[in-house]
Order: C-alpha cells, then sequence, then structure tokens
C-alpha cells in the first residue's frame, strides 16, 4: 500500500538551532514529494516540492528537503529556527501512477522554543 | 489574486441534519480537490472533480457523501444524515491543471461538528 510516515509527532528545538522533521514514503515508481505547513485554525500553506532533478530542494520561509531515494526519505530541514515556525508540518506523496489525489503523512507538530 | 475560499468556516449540525460545504477555487483553477481531516490525524482524499466531471471519488464513503462541482458556481460537498464521526475538517484545494508535478492550493478549510 502506498503511504507517508512522519515517525514524530513533535519536535522541540531552541530558536536558532537547526530543525528537521522527518519523512519517509512508500511508493512505487518516482513519486512527486511534498511539505505543507498548517497554523492553528488555518488550511495548509505549500512549502516545497520535488519532482525531479537536483536532491536538495529550496523552498518558503528558508526551509529545504533533501529527498534521498534509497532511504525513501524527504526529510525538512532549517539551518536556523525561529518561534515563528512554530505549527503542524505535513509530508505527502503524489504517486505518478494515480490521479492527482496527494497522500498525507500524520503530521509533525513543531515548537520551536525562545 | 484571492485564494482558495471555503464556507462556511464552522458548521455545526445535529445527528441527521444535511451538511452543504463549499469551495471557491483561485481564480483560474478548473480542478478542485476535497480532503477530510478527522482530529489528530492527517488529510484523507475525498474526491477530485473538474468541472461538471467527477474524476476519481475513491475516497468517499459510499452513503451520505457526494460532491459536485458544477460549470457556474462553487464546488459543493454534502454529507447527508450526518452522524457524529462526520465531525471533521473538510478541505477544498485546487490547482490550474492535472500534471502530478502542479501543487495544490487549499482553503481554510470547513469545521463540521455534529451534536
Amino acid at each position: 500500500a502506498q503511504s507517508v510516515a512522519q515517525p514524530e509527532d513533535q519536535v522541540n528545538v531552541a530558536e536558532g538551532n537547526p530543525l528537521t522533521v522527518k519523512c519517509t514514503y512508500s511508493v512505487s515508481g518516482n513519486p512527486y514529494l511534498f511539505w505543507y505547513v498548517q497554523y492553528p485554525n488555518r488550511g495548509l500553506q505549500f512549502l516545497l516540492k520535488y519532482i525531479t532533478g537536483d536532491n536538495l530542494v529550496k523552498g518558503s520561509y528558508g526551509f529545504e528537503a533533501e529527498f534521498n531515494k534509497s532511504q525513501t526519505s524527504f526529510h525538512l530541514k532549517k539551518p536556523s529556527a525561529l518561534v515563528s515556525d512554530s505549527a503542524l508540518y505535513f509530508c505527502a506523496v503524489r504517486p505518478p501512477s494515480d490521479t492527482d489525489k496527494l497522500i498525507f503523512g500524520t503530521g509533525t507538530r513543531l515548537q520551536v522554543f525562545p | 489574486n484571492a485564494g482558495v475560499m471555503q464556507n462556511p468556516r464552522h458548521l455545526v449540525r445535529r445527528r441527521g441534519q444535511e451538511a452543504r460545504l463549499r469551495c471557491s477555487p483561485m481564480k483560474g483553477h478548473s480542478h478542485v480537490y476535497w480532503y477530510r481531516q478527522l482530529p489528530e490525524e492527517g488529510l484523507k482524499f475525498m474526491v477530485y472533480l473538474q468541472k461538471e466531471n467527477i474524476i476519481d471519488e475513491s475516497g468517499m464513503p459510499k452513503e451520505r457523501f457526494s460532491a459536485e462541482f458544477p460549470k457556474e458556481g462553487p464546488s459543493i460537498l454534502r454529507i447527508q444524515q450526518v452522524v457524529r464521526g462526520d465531525s471533521a475538517a473538510y478541505f477544498c484545494a485546487s490547482s490550474p491543471r492535472t500534471g502530478s508535478h502542479n501543487e495544490q492550493f487549499f482553503g481554510p478549510g470547513t469545521r463540521l461538528t455534529v451534536l
């Protein structure tokens, strides 16, 4: 079955420190990978995507993600966290053989402490 | 350019009533997707529509749920005879055209509470 796993329910990091939010996927073929962020009582905002090409993808608000095919991972990273980055982060995959629907992970809550 | 609009933002219904959720895609977008988010869970795909066509409804419950995207007007997700288990946040997303690399733009969601 096609799926996305976000193994950490919550990630805590001090402001100014680097952060990583983990994501692994199980999809046949070459998937398209996405990260979205959700602030309280808001919809999802697109952060970045990997389609093809360079494994390191840069996105909005200083975030980046690294696609690792051998480990089937797409971890989200930021060199220096801000308190305002505190939110719920979702990894999603779109299988190439499927229609345009996204398969989401269960989300990781990022808490950045001042 | 206004983003994806959803209304109402909050909807309270008693068991057995009908819930109607509306979604207006971004200007120029002809593809609409509905997702459901249960508490403490990720979003689950429900249905994908283009104007006047249902393309993929593999995530829709077989009974009580229906969706449409008419030629004019917003997309509607209808839930008949709601039950407590229908309480969730329902998100609509739109994209300009098909193609697996196109990101979907999400609305703010409708939070349905069934009493």
